[in-house]
């Protein structure tokens, strides 16, 4: 099994710029998480689902969206890309809101 | 809302000395789990806590879970090099989601 993996690894985005960060899991999790690093400040939820076709905000979901039309794939989408989303993300997964969750390697995203 | 509050934000030791992060909630919890993030790496998962006054130990690793189910702390015996890292604990918020604390850094220098 592969877990959970993410691209891209790094990406520059320039101001206004559009992307989407790709995450995949092969464990047949229902809940997947994205994820805001930044330095310091621990791990902020941005979106979450508990199944293909439901999303939730998290505590930081403004700039981004998601979607979830598959049990394995979660990705996220930045519209508008602005510098203060300059961010490592981490994207995860869980059988349940109460088991662990298991991470993917990160992208880390500079926005200039 | 719901917090999640970890202390010291960093630590430096020297190897072979303990080392302890406590974790606070705002709320009664339900489970805690601690996860470790080794530098440039991703959180993976250490263990989850789930009965009040519970203790277990991983090898050097000793994991407390309050009484009161509302505090955690993770002391490592006799720290090594391979122990660098950030040490995170996290509860579940209405059992969707985990909310985590801000972290312990906790640097070892040989």
């Amino acid at each position: 099994n592969a877990g959970v993996t993410q691209t891209p690894k790094f990406r520059i985005l320039k101001i206004g710029q559009s992307m989407t960060l790709q995450c995949t899991q092969d464990m047949n999790h229902n809940y997947m998480y994205w994820y805001r690093q930044d330095p310091g400040m621990g791990l902020k939820l941005i979106y979450y689902s508990v199944g293909a076709g439901i999303t939730d905000k998290g505590e930081v979901p403004n700039g981004y969206n998601v979607s979830r039309s598959t049990t394995e794939d979660f990705p996220l989408r930045l519209e508008l890309a602005a510098p203060s989303q300059t961010s490592v993300y981490f994207c995860a997964s869980s059988w349940s809101g109460l088991n662990e969750q298991f991470f993917g390697p990160g992208t880390r995203l500079t926005v200039l | 809302g719901q917090q999640v509050m970890q202390i010291p934000q960093y630590q430096h030791v020297q190897e072979g000395e303990d080392f302890t992060t406590y974790c606070n909630s705002s709320t009664t919890l339900s489970n805690i789990q601690w996860y470790k993030q080794r530098p440039g790496g991703h959180p993976v998962f250490l263990i989850q806590l789930v009965k009040s006054g519970e203790v277990k130990k991983q090898k050097r690793l000793t994991f407390q879970f309050g009484e009161a189910k509302k505090n955690s702390s993770l002391h490592i015996t006799a720290t090594q090099t391979t122990d660098v890292g950030t040490y995170f604990c996290a509860g579940p918020q209405a059992g969707t989601a985990l909310i985590f604390g801000k972290g312990t850094t906790l640097s070892v220098s040989s």
